[in-house]
């Protein structure tokens, strides 16, 4: 089945930071998701991708779509603390409505 | 997006019991998932509960262990059946919107098994 490969698997920063995470897979996906999960939670969607070479910003948070539609890369501009959590891309193909699948996670720990 | 929310949201149950996991949405939504995430891992399909007729299972999970129902548009339980103590994970269920790509998570239900 398909797999994504996300990197790093921990990141432990200064506050204040900026912070790069992405995902790679040998599958094209029609649709690239980046969720962010706290202590307890359920993952909250940051930005969805939906065109190769797409570029999304949210706040401080900036995801691109790899032209080649098997990566993307997530950007966190001057951490603070509140931003601590596991982050996690995930790809769909198809069509609208389709099943996910979900990278491995990043762990962001700040140091304050 | 949707308020979704699920029942109960923790439990704890002794092996060989089942539990019925409810997840409700505040409007009709088009799709709704089922994931587990088991302890320190990624978000897992376990399958696709589609509105009056059987859901569509994932790989490696199966109806007898996890019976879903999805009676209407807003509402689907997942059953996590002769429970033993692998079966301990975050449940999340998940939701789509009309023809939207976005997928929202419900809070999840953390399950202990004994």
């Amino acid at each position: 089945g398909q797999q994504l490969n996300q990197s790093p698997q921990s990141m432990f920063i200064q506050e204040g930071e900026d912070v790069s995470m992405n995902c790679t897979s040998s599958s094209i996906f029609n649709t690239w998701l980046w969720y962010k999960q706290d202590p307890g939670e359920g993952p909250v969607l940051l930005i969805a991708l939906y065109k190769a070479g797409e570029l999304t910003s949210n706040g401080r948070l900036t995801a691109q779509f790899g032209i080649t539609r098997k990566d993307s890369f997530l950007n966190i501009s001057a951490s603070i603390p509140s931003d601590v959590g596991i982050y996690f891309c995930a790809g769909q193909l198809g069509e609208y409505g389709n099943k996910l699948v979900f990278g491995a996670g990043t762990i962001l720990r700040v140091k304050s | 997006s949707a308020v979704i929310s699920q029942k109960p949201s923790r439990d704890i149950c002794q092996r060989g019991t089942s539990l019925t996991i409810q997840c409700q949405v505040d409007s009709q939504v088009t799709m709704m998932f089922w994931y587990r995430q088991q302890p320190g891992q990624s978000l897992t399909l376990i399958a696709t509960a589609n509105q009056g007729s059987e859901a569509t299972y994932e790989s490696g999970f199966v109806i007898d262990k996890f019976p879903i129902s999805r009676p209407n548009l807003t509402f689907s339980t997942l059953t996590v059946s002769n429970m033993s103590p692998e079966d301990s994970s975050i449940y999340l269920c998940s939701v789509v919107r009309g023809d939207s790509y976005e997928q929202y998570f419900g809070p999840g239900t953390r399950l202990t098994v004994t």
